[in-house]
């Protein structure tokens, strides 16, 4: 069974301040995805990262993919309330089947104004 | 453009009694389709993943069902349900397109066994 793991699980700062959350695994991703999910509602998806060494850009988020295509990072810079949530990430890994997505269990970001 | 329902959204139900959670997409074609479980607003467990009419995979083993009666119709189901079963059910579709898996939400059913 493949692992996903994400760090920190919790994280609590303060409106203005930067962040960044982490998602790793040991095996190859083919693909990986960044979702913000808000209480009581389904994951929302904020980027597909898939070529190596990738990064993207979503207003005051920036996802990197890593060289080796195992890890990818989100930092989040001058954080507002609004950015408060879970945030998830999913890969498909090489070799996985076409149609299954491994989700790591979630930072969850409080912003407190 | 795409969107997908979920119903109910809230469910309350009495261990013993069944269940059927339905998912309908709109404004695609031949999606794939997805039940995934949220327990305690954390990690998603892959339930079952349809790529077509009548199939139907199943990735854990337990008293849940899945049928793809039409194909933008996702319905799950149990016979007899337990307390265990409680949680957050999400409902997702895709189109493969080269590497990624891209999945889109639905809002959740929430299921409560009492």
């Amino acid at each position: 069974t493949q692992l996903l793991e994400q760090s920190p699980q919790f994280l609590s700062i303060q409106e203005g301040e930067n962040l960044t959350v982490y998602c790793n695994s040991s095996s190859v991703f083919s693909s990986l995805q960044w979702y913000r999910q808000e209480p009581g509602e389904g994951p929302v998806l904020l980027v597909t990262v898939v070529t190596g060494g990738e990064v993207k850009k979503l207003k005051r988020l920036t996802f990197q993919f890593g060289d080796a295509r195992k890890d990818s990072s989100l930092h989040i810079t001058a954080a507002q309330p609004g950015d408060t949530g879970l945030y998830l990430c999913a890969g498909k890994y090489s070799g996985a089947g076409s149609y299954q997505l491994t989700f790591g269990k979630g930072t969850k970001l409080s912003v407190i104004p | 453009s795409q969107t997908i329902h979920q119903w109910p959204a809230t469910l309350v139900q009495p261990v013993g009694s069944p269940l059927s959670l339905e998912c309908t997409v709109e404004g695609t074609s031949n999606p794939n389709l997805y039940w995934y479980r949220q327990a305690a607003g954390r990690g998603l467990q892959l339930l079952f993943y349809s790529v077509g009419i009548g199939q139907i995979s199943s990735e854990v083993p337990q008293n849940l069902s899945a049928s793809r009666p039409q194909d933008r119709q996702f319905i799950l189901s149990s016979k007899k349900l337990l307390l265990s079963d409680s949680g957050f059910y999400l409902c997702a579709w895709s189109v493969l397109a080269g590497d990624g898996n891209e999945q889109f939400f639905g809002p959740g059913t929430r299921l409560t066994v009492l």
